[in-house]
């Protein structure tokens, strides 16, 4: 059975806090991807990577960084927690998108990440 | 500004009757569909997919219409079961763009039995 699976389901950090959040996928996934979900927004994506070392922005980027030193692995970064992080974090992996038509992204069971 | 749009944040349908969710869209460049079942504490799970060549696909009690004039798409499910309650996302993919999805708000969907 596949499977992307993030480090930690609860986390509760303090407001100025460095966080890292660790996802691992079994699937030899070129893409990786890191959202948030909040009521009303649905799913906003933070970062995603295309290869190993690769990184780009998603639509909202600002307080995250990445890091993807190993194709199994994608982690996302808040430099300096703050309240309004406080979010579930969802990591998604696909193969590449001539791959993927038939079934888009697999996901993880999220992160609810509560910064106090 | 959000290219994909899910207007309804609920709907309650009775058991056996059928549930139409639908989703609004604002880039012509969306090649590819999809919509997402999520039930609380997990992650989202694929449901069933639509190329934008295409205007209907079907997944036993799941089909999904794509209407490109009007920038809209409905996912359709008969008959509906009480474990069909969930949040329902739809996910719009621009073409050449990195396998990247665009996401709705989502829809949750409750079920009466």
């Amino acid at each position: 059975d596949v499977k992307v699976t993030q480090s930690s389901r609860y986390l509760v950090k303090r407001t100025g806090e460095k966080v890292f959040l660790e996802c691992v996928q079994d699937m030899d996934h070129e893409n990786m991807f890191w959202y948030r979900q909040d009521p009303g927004l649905g799913l906003r994506l933070i970062y995603f990577s295309y290869d190993v070392k690769m990184k780009e922005k998603g639509d909202i980027p600002e307080g995250y960084s990445v890091s993807r030193e190993k194709k199994e692995r994608f982690s996302l970064i808040l430099e300096s927690a703050s309240t309004n992080q406080t979010s579930m974090y969802l990591c998604a992996s696909s193969p590449p998108a001539t791959e993927s038509l038939t079934y888009g992204y697999t996901f993880g069971s999220g992160t609810r990440l509560t910064v106090v | 500004d959000q290219q994909v749009k899910q207007n309804s944040p609920s709907l309650s349908v009775q058991e056996g009757r059928i549930s139409i969710l639908n989703c609004d869209y604002t880039n012509s460049m969306f090649d590819y569909f999809l919509w997402y079942k999520k039930y609380p504490a997990e992650g989202p799970t694929f449901l069933i997919s639509i190329s934008s060549i295409k205007d209907k696909n079907e997944d036993g009690r799941f089909t999904v219409f794509l209407n490109k004039s009007a920038k809209h798409l409905s996912l359709h499910i008969v008959p509906s079961q009480p474990g069909d309650s969930a949040v329902y996302f739809c996910a719009a993919r621009r073409r050449n763009n990195f396998n990247k999805f665009y996401f709705g708000s989502g829809t949750k969907l409750n079920v009466k039995p």
